[in-house]
């Protein structure tokens, strides 16, 4: 149980275009999910946490003009980079979980790979 | 505020050897903890947790931890190491008294294994 999916797993676009991500938690409802962004060799960077029904909580420095999170039900977030630039390029992965608590492990999709050329 | 120091970035080891990657936390209040493992190109997978009782936690793929908390420590540990087990691994710890639930990774150790 505890299953998210996450799509398209590897995109490339052109510079100035835009890429939307979808996350979904396909048994299990997720009030909460999280973004993550992931370089090379390197640990997680959460971006942001989406909040079904209401704004997202971006962390420190990640532009919220630029990312763009959509939670509207409470099955599927969506991640948009907008104006897509090289330097966005980079493993992106959403994770959710069943219950709001701590101790409630984080389940992850599979990632995805943007590549801005 | 809480933070996680995994002390090797690479551990090559051969097959059949045992192996322990070192996870060290810090926190002001009291703590789960957990393993997650990345295969390449892949999300990650949780191992295992404690969230609290015995102090040794089994998790799958034959990976156990031991919770210390006066060493602040959770090391993963495996007695025999497959190819397979080669990927990155990332030790979490999350507030067990409230307030931000969000986890905290280390940066990950590689797991290398040699035939």
């Amino acid at each position: 149980g505890a299953v998210v999916s996450q799509h398209p797993s590897r995109v490339i676009c052109k510079s100035g275009t835009s890429v939307k991500i979808e996350c979904r938690s396909l048994d299990f409802q997720a009030t909460t999910m999280f973004w993550y962004r992931q370089f090379p060799k390197q640990s997680l960077m959460l971006m942001a946490t989406s909040n079904e029904g209401s704004k997202a909580t971006y962390e420190q420095g990640v532009e919220k003009d630029k990312f763009l999170i959509n939670h509207a039900s409470l099955t599927l977030s969506t991640l948009t980079v907008t104006s897509a630039h090289p330097e966005d390029s980079s493993f992106y992965i959403c994770s959710a979980r069943p219950s709001t608590g701590g101790g409630s492990p984080l389940h992850f999709g599979n990632g995805t790979r943007l590549t801005v050329t | 505020a809480q933070s996680v120091t995994q002390l090797d970035s690479q551990v090559p080891v051969f097959e059949e050897a045992p192996v322990e990657l070192r996870c060290n936390y810090s926190s002001s209040v009291s703590v789960y903890l957990f393993w997650y493992v990345q295969y390449p190109n892949q999300g990650l997978q949780l191992l295992l947790k404690y969230l609290s009782g015995s102090t040794l936690v089994k998790g799958i793929n034959g990976f156990e931890a031991e919770f210390n908390k006066s060493q602040t420590s959770f090391h993963l540990r495996k007695p025999s190491v497959h190819i397979s087990d080669t990927a990155e691994y990332f030790c979490a710890v999350s507030n067990a008294s409230g307030g931000s639930y969000i986890p905290t990774f280390g940066r990950g150790t590689s797991l290398i294994v040699h035939p």
